[in-house]
């Protein structure tokens, strides 16, 4: 299986600030084209299911606001928060799906400062 | 617009069989493009994925769960199940219920999630 480790464990901003999240995955899930990296990111608000904000390491859902944004190749990727919003707090996730089991990072949560 | 909906009892006993069924509204589960499947999540804790199901019964289980676990697909009833056999106490978490990207070149990303439903494990 594919381990996936997040860092931060958690991350205080202050609002309007930014907010930089990394996840690192045991083997690379991006081989060959670039385009082809095969990570995700999702968002879980309090009391909330997840939500997919990113894939392909750096598309953006239709609707997710620009602020988010995915990079990284090979076994480094990063999700950037540019200007942090209070809506924003939450814990977000990083998926792989380039090899069964899809496995997913332990999660960052982010809070106000 | 897609909904997922999660139903199910809330609590069981060791080693009884947990059954979860997730009703699909607003899209049909007969979609080539996705698989139907569930991650749970351990009060507290991050997520895994449990398994999917494709509109033709073709499943995919992950392996860490030892064979416990079947998820099937009713199509006249646009609704998938799970079922997790000789649970523990380890086995408590949200369950939600999820669609699945897929295409010939494999699995991707989870669109769409339910809302999750609780399942308590204890004697």
């Amino acid at each position: 299986d594919i381990v996936m480790t997040q860092s931060p464990d958690s991350l205080d901003v202050s609002l309007g600030e930014r907010a930089t999240i990394h996840c690192k995955t045991s083997q690379s899930v991006s081989p060959g084209s670039y385009s082809r990296r095969h990570l995700a990111w999702y968002q879980q608000r309090p009391k909330q299911p997840p939500k997919l904000l990113i894939y392909w390491a750096s598309t953006r859902v239709s609707g997710v606001p620009d602020r988010f944004s995915g990079s990284g190749s090979g076994t480094d990727f990063t999700l950037t928060i540019s200007s942090l919003q209070a809506e924003d707090v939450a814990v977000y996730y990083c998926q792989q799906y380039y090899t069964t089991p899809l496995t997913f990072g332990g999660g960052t949560k982010v809070e106000i400062k | 617009q897609l909904q997922l909906q999660e139903s199910g009892p809330g609590l069981l006993k060791p080693s009884q069989t947990l059954s979860l069924t997730c009703t699909v509204s607003g899209s049909s589960i007969r979609s080539s493009s996705y698989y139907w499947g569930w991650i749970r999540q351990p009060p507290g804790k991050g997520l895994e994925w449990i398994g999917a199901v494709y509109y033709s019964g073709s499943t995919y289980d992950n392996p860490s769960l030892k064979s416990r676990v079947t998820v099937s697909v009713d199509t006249s009833k646009n609704q998938f199940s799970l079922e997790v056999i000789s649970v523990t106490a380890a086995d408590t978490g949200v369950y939600y219920c999820v669609r699945l990207y897929h295409d010939s070149a494999g699995y991707y990303w989870f669109d769409s999630w339910g809302q999750g439903t609780l399942v308590t494990v204890s004697s």
